[in-house]
């Protein structure tokens, strides 16, 4: 079955303790991304990657890195964690950049609270 | 700039037809796109526009006009099951994908 998945759907932490939520596509896809979604606001894009070794930021990048080692993964690597990066949090894919009819598949989504 | 704007709730009873707009300001439009999303799910992919007009898919349909930045989704025969968010986005190239808050829709019987 094609899909996205997250790891952990649920995580509470505190402030300053490194945390890192994985994203893994089985679909061969070149494209990943990673948004958070807050009330009133959307979703928002935070980083996403064109390949393997080819990331780059989106809108809201500050306090998150990621990397694409490989691709199938797509790791949200939060180093010092802070309440205002309580969200939930989808990782996406698609086959290419450019959206056609098979546009972007969301992961189940991680619900993150930082205290 | 950036902006998207759709309401932020609308509420509709069950068979009747609904209309969702958005307006945008998005430098480098290519296209549009309307997800639906259930409370706690991830969003799902309904329609993506990228000439003016309308496109037809069953019960959805949705319309882009370009000149205007205008877009609707157009739901007929609704169903309970249609109660979710639905979010407008758009693609401004290299998949840069630019969200509105979402119309949050009520479906009562």
């Amino acid at each position: 079955e094609a899909q996205v998945t997250q790891n952990p759907r649920y995580l509470i932490t505190v402030t300053g303790k490194k945390l890192t939520v994985t994203c893994s596509q089985n679909m061969n896809h070149e494209y990943m991304s990673w948004y958070r979604q807050d009330p009133g606001l959307g979703l928002r894009q935070i980083y996403y990657s064109m390949n393997v070794e080819v990331t780059d930021k989106g809108d809201v990048p500050e306090g998150y890195k990621v990397s694409r080692k490989e691709k199938r993964n797509f790791p949200l690597i939060l180093e010092s964690p802070s309440p205002n990066q309580t969200s939930l949090y989808f990782c996406a894919s698609s086959l290419e950049g450019t959206p056609s009819t098979d546009t972007q598949y969301f992961g189940p989504g991680t619900r993150l609270t930082v205290l | 700039g950036q902006n998207i704007d759709q309401p932020t709730e609308m509420t509709a009873t069950e068979g009747a037809i609904v209309q969702i707009n958005c307006t945008y300001q998005t430098s480098g439009f290519n296209g549009l796109f309307w997800y639906q999303q259930h409370a706690g799910e991830a969003p799902t992919f309904l329609s993506y526009n990228v000439l003016d007009g309308l496109e037809e898919k069953g019960r959805f349909s949705s319309f882009l006009s370009r000149s205007k930045g205008y877009s609707y989704l157009l739901l007929k025969e609704l169903q309970m099951k249609d109660s979710a968010s639905y979010l407008c986005a758009t693609y401004t190239g290299g998949f840069k994908t630019i969200f509105g808050a979402g119309t949050r829709l009520f479906v009562k019987a």
